[in-house]
């Protein structure tokens, strides 16, 4: 009974670089998030993903990013052309239902860590 | 700006003893609130919510209280164990919105 699943744990991109990043989410669950993590501060929220749809991009850049989560296969967010300040830690969540609601059961991987240097 | 936040970034306890961490909000329309524990190099690790029509609720070692008078939040983990040392974070859950709202985090450090 795999949790959601992320890779790769750490990966390190030159700047301008593209970085993609990889979700699996839990067997049965058909929301995803993905969230940011700067170093000592809390998870910022950025794509709320269903199959094929994105529901809701309000705390994603503009420029550079683009996430989706295809019929078939992982949520992939896509970094282009990465600036140092992409620094961080990517932290994807999947849920059954989509929240607020009972039992829903949001849970979050362990992350990919990013480092662009 | 920050609609969840947390009063102190560091707490330290000695072993055994009761920790209480405490949270800040600043949105009315928050319908749900978690606490999640994250130890270093993981995901955020869920412990326990509570809804907004609800003012306590218990866990195994845990509560969360809340009081919406003055929209503060508090985690209480009693007899605290080495394995709780992580860094302790709320999130929200708003009306009408898909993501949670994270504080910042207080880092909880157990002394033996």
């Amino acid at each position: 009974n795999a949790g959601v699943m992320q890779n790769p744990r750490h990966l390190v991109r030159r700047r301008g670089q593209e970085a993609r990043l990889r979700c699996s989410p839990m067997k049965g669950h058909s929301h995803v998030y993905w969230y940011r993590q700067l170093p000592e501060e809390g998870l910022k929220f950025m794509v709320y993903l269903q199959k094929e749809n994105i529901i809701d991009e309000s705390g994603m850049p503009k420029e550079r990013f683009s996430a989706e989560f295809p019929k078939e296969g992982p949520s992939i967010l896509r970094i282009q052309q990465v600036v140092r300040g992409d620094s961080a830690a990517y932290f994807c969540a999947s849920s059954s239902e989509r929240p607020p609601s009972p039992n829903y059961g949001y849970t979050f991987g362990s992350g990919t860590r990013l480092t662009v240097v | 700006g920050e609609n969840v936040g947390l009063h102190l970034p560091t707490l330290s306890v000695q072993e055994g003893d009761n920790s209480i961490i405490n949270c800040a909000y600043s949105n009315s329309a928050s319908d749900y609130f978690i606490w999640y524990k994250q130890e270093s190099g993981k995901g955020p690790q869920f412990i326990i919510d509570i809804r907004s029509n609800m003012d306590k609720r218990q866990g195994q070692r845990v509560t969360v209280l809340l009081n919406k008078t003055v929209k503060h939040l508090s985690l209480q983990i009693a007899a605290t164990q080495p394995g709780d040392s992580a860094v302790y974070f709320c999130a929200e859950f708003v009306s009408g919105a898909d993501g949670l709202t994270f504080g910042k985090g207080t880092h909880l450090i157990i002394q033996p």
